[in-house]
């Protein structure tokens, strides 16, 4: 079945550590995007893709990086610089001209 | 600045009655709108959209209102279900200056919606 996976489902931190999250589809979507949600927020763009090797930061990318080598593969590291990094992370990939269609989310925690 | 608005955090109705979810834009470049259905620990699910160009879009249980002159767009759910309860959020879509889209959406904070038995 066609899908978007992200990996792991939860994942904890230590302050000052690195940490990246997966993210791959196999919906042959050239377009790619990392929202963040918080308690009571919408969701916010952190850097989106719109071809291989190319990328935009969103939002509120400060804090984040992402590599885009593989069409399927879209991961993001959540460095050190980020100050608040505890958050439900979801990744979407582009349908059409308007709609996205989204893995199920990874819930980080920092310790 | 919050350019999409979900004023209400949570709408509780009675099941068969009306839901209606409010939202409401400042951005005049948004050209097209959506809504999604969340539950806890899991992604959006697209659920209905409509294109600045309309004022009305049905799909079964759900439509979606758009008054462009009040930026203000509204989903309604006839009759809602308990199956209906979860979170909605409501997004835009911006048109760039080349008239094109880089598909990136902007979110409401959500509207919180408990459909009772």
């Amino acid at each position: 079945d066609g899908g978007i996976t992200q990996s792991p489902k939860y994942l904890f931190r230590k302050e000052g550590q690195n940490v990246t999250l997966s993210c791959e589809q196999n919906l042959n979507h050239d377009a790619m995007y990392w929202y963040r949600q918080d308690p009571g927020q919408g969701l916010r763009l952190i850097y989106y893709s719109q071809i291989v090797n190319d990328f935009q930061k969103g939002d509120i990318a400060e804090g984040y990086s992402v590599s885009r080598e593989k069409k399927e593969s879209f991961p993001l590291t959540v460095t050190s610089a980020q100050k608040n990094p505890t958050a439900f992370y979801l990744c979407a990939s582009r349908l059409s001209r308007t709609e996205q269609f989204f893995g199920p989310g990874t819930r980080l925690t920092v310790l | 600045d919050q350019q999409v608005k979900q004023n209400s955090p949570s709408l509780s109705v009675q099941e068969g009655r009306i839901s209606i979810l409010n939202c409401d834009y400042t951005n005049s470049m948004f050209d097209y709108f959506l809504w999604y259905k969340k539950y806890p620990a899991e992604g959006p699910t697209f659920l209905i959209s409509i294109s600045s160009i309309k004022d009305k879009n049905e799909d079964g249980r759900f439509t979606v209102f758009l008054n462009k002159s009040a930026k203000h767009l509204s989903l309604h759910i006839v009759p809602s279900q308990p199956g209906d309860s979860a979170v909605y959020f409501c997004a835009a879509s911006e048109i760039n200056a080349g008239g094109t889209s880089y598909g990136k959406l902007t979110f409401g904070q959500g509207t919180i919606l408990t459909v009772h038995p």
